[in-house]
């Protein structure tokens, strides 16, 4: 079993909906969470940064992190075609080396 | 606007050749990292390091692996001789220990035939 799970999908969406994205993880001592978003052909690019648990908000963007059921989220509201991309959770305990989710390959249809 | 430089963008070589990428981490980071991304493995940790001192590198396959900073602006990792199974998009990423954060730069495609 992998540290983190991510269903790699592919996940496709209308224009405006609400997306929801899920990694789960077995390692306890992960405190720090992050989101990337990655293009293709690019290199991943952070989008969501979260310490232990709880809700963060960034423009249409939230991040959720349950640590009692090791379980994060990334929603993203009124998604957009420019939102089509592939995103990685990744985790760390602390010590600056993340573990990164297979990633989940979104596409919003206009 | 600060961010991690990667050279080359695209290699293709035969195998057997050498093949060394090149990554310039942010100005001020102080832990570098190497990433390979492919299909099947996702992004896998090859190497990293701290104030330029290599601090795991359990991720790459020792025999022809190898990774160095010669300074702190400079980033190299080395696959000699290479094989077809290194096919990959290798990441350099760069961070500041403190706060946790990673930021990488473009890729390098490698193709190895």
């Amino acid at each position: 079993q992998k540290e983190v799970e991510q269903d790699p999908g592919p996940l496709s969406v209308p224009e405006g909906a609400i997306v929801s994205l899920n990694c789960t993880y077995s390692n306890s001592a992960f405190q720090y969470f992050m989101w990337y978003r990655q293009y293709s052909r690019k290199g991943p690019e952070l989008l969501m940064y979260t310490y232990s648990s709880g809700n963060k908000e960034d423009g249409r963007f939230t991040a959720q992190v349950d640590k009692s059921s090791k379980y994060i989220s990334l929603f993203i509201r009124d998604s957009q075609p420019s939102d089509s991309a592939t995103y990685l959770c990744a985790m760390s305990a602390g010590a600056q080396k993340l573990v990164f989710g297979q990633g989940t390959r979104l596409t919003i249809n206009p | 606007d600060a961010r991690v430089t990667q050279t080359p963008r695209h290699k293709v070589t035969e195998m057997g050749q050498e093949v060394t990428m090149r990554c310039q981490p942010i100005l001020g980071h102080n832990t570098v990292f190497w990433y390979r991304q492919t299909m099947m493995q996702g992004l896998e940790l090859l190497a990293y390091f701290r104030n330029r001192a290599p601090l795991d590198d359990s991720g790459m396959p020792k025999d022809r692996f190898s990774a160095e900073m010669p300074d702190a602006t400079l980033a190299t990792l080395k696959i000699q001789p290479s094989e077809p199974r290194d096919s990959a998009v290798y990441f350099c990423a760069s961070g500041l220990e403190v706060v946790g954060l990673q930021y990488f730069g473009p890729g390098t495609r490698l193709t190895v035939t």
